[in-house]
């Protein structure tokens, strides 16, 4: 079946870096990705959606300067935290997007120390 | 707006007991429910849905019905066991935009 890919599935990485999420869908090309992200003891909380060719369209309340996402091609879209402090240690997590249907990435673990 | 309730946890309970995790919804069109699980270290994985009301959506022995009138789906299971244990997301889906609206996750542990 379908299978979303995300890369790193933990990383860690020093306060003031930038840190890339890479999220593949495998065996089909994703018309739309999403990107969210899961605060402790809170919910999944959308972060943006993402359209291949075109810019992301953000919720209310992300900063889309911090928060870089590329969309570069149908299988592949990528999340970048810039100048990653403590605060942004969370987990993030992708889903594409094919026809009616959404598959999620198994999910990214960052710690920024 | 579009929100989901869910009830708060941690959940702990002996193997083979009774499980009930309630979800509620809040949606302006005709939404379809679903539950995902996340296993401990892992990512999302759909655990069950449902599309329209009076629908059952199951797997794993896990059941929820898409009550309309109470605006209700909540995740039952009969008798759970110790790989249960993880962290249960009820979710809504509604429009075109495919964006998922999820409750806060409520976290099971099965003791044996």
């Amino acid at each position: 079946g379908a299978v979303v890919s995300q890369h790193p599935s933990r990383v860690i990485c020093k306060s003031g870096t930038s840190v890339k999420i890479e999220c593949r869908s495998l065996d089909f090309q994703a018309t739309t990705m999403f990107w969210y992200r899961q605060f402790p003891k809170k919910s999944l909380m959308l972060m943006a959606t993402s359209n291949e060719g075109s810019k992301a369209t953000y919720e209310q309340g992300v900063e889309k300067d911090k928060f870089l996402i590329n969309h570069a091609s149908l299988t592949l879209s990528t999340l970048t935290v810039t100048s990653a402090h403590p605060e942004d240690s969370s987990f993030y997590i992708c889903s594409a997007q094919i026809g009616n249907t959404i598959y999620f990435g198994e999910g990214s673990w960052l710690t920024v120390v | 707006g579009d929100s989901v309730t869910q009830m708060e946890g941690p959940v702990t309970l002996s193997e083979e007991a009774f499980l009930t995790i309630n979800c509620t919804y809040t949606a302006t069109g005709y939404p379809s429910l679903f539950w995902y699980v996340q296993y401990p270290g892992e990512g999302l994985q759909l655990l069950l849905k449902a599309t329209k009301a009076d629908d059952k959506g199951s797997n794993k022995g896990f059941e929820a019905t898409y009550r309309k009138e109470t605006t209700s789906f909540h995740l039952e299971k009969g008798s759970v066991q110790v790989s249960d244990s993880a962290v249960y997301f009820c979710a809504l889906s509604v429009g075109t935009g495919n964006q998922f609206y999820f409750g806060t996750g409520t976290s099971l542990t099965v003791i044996p």
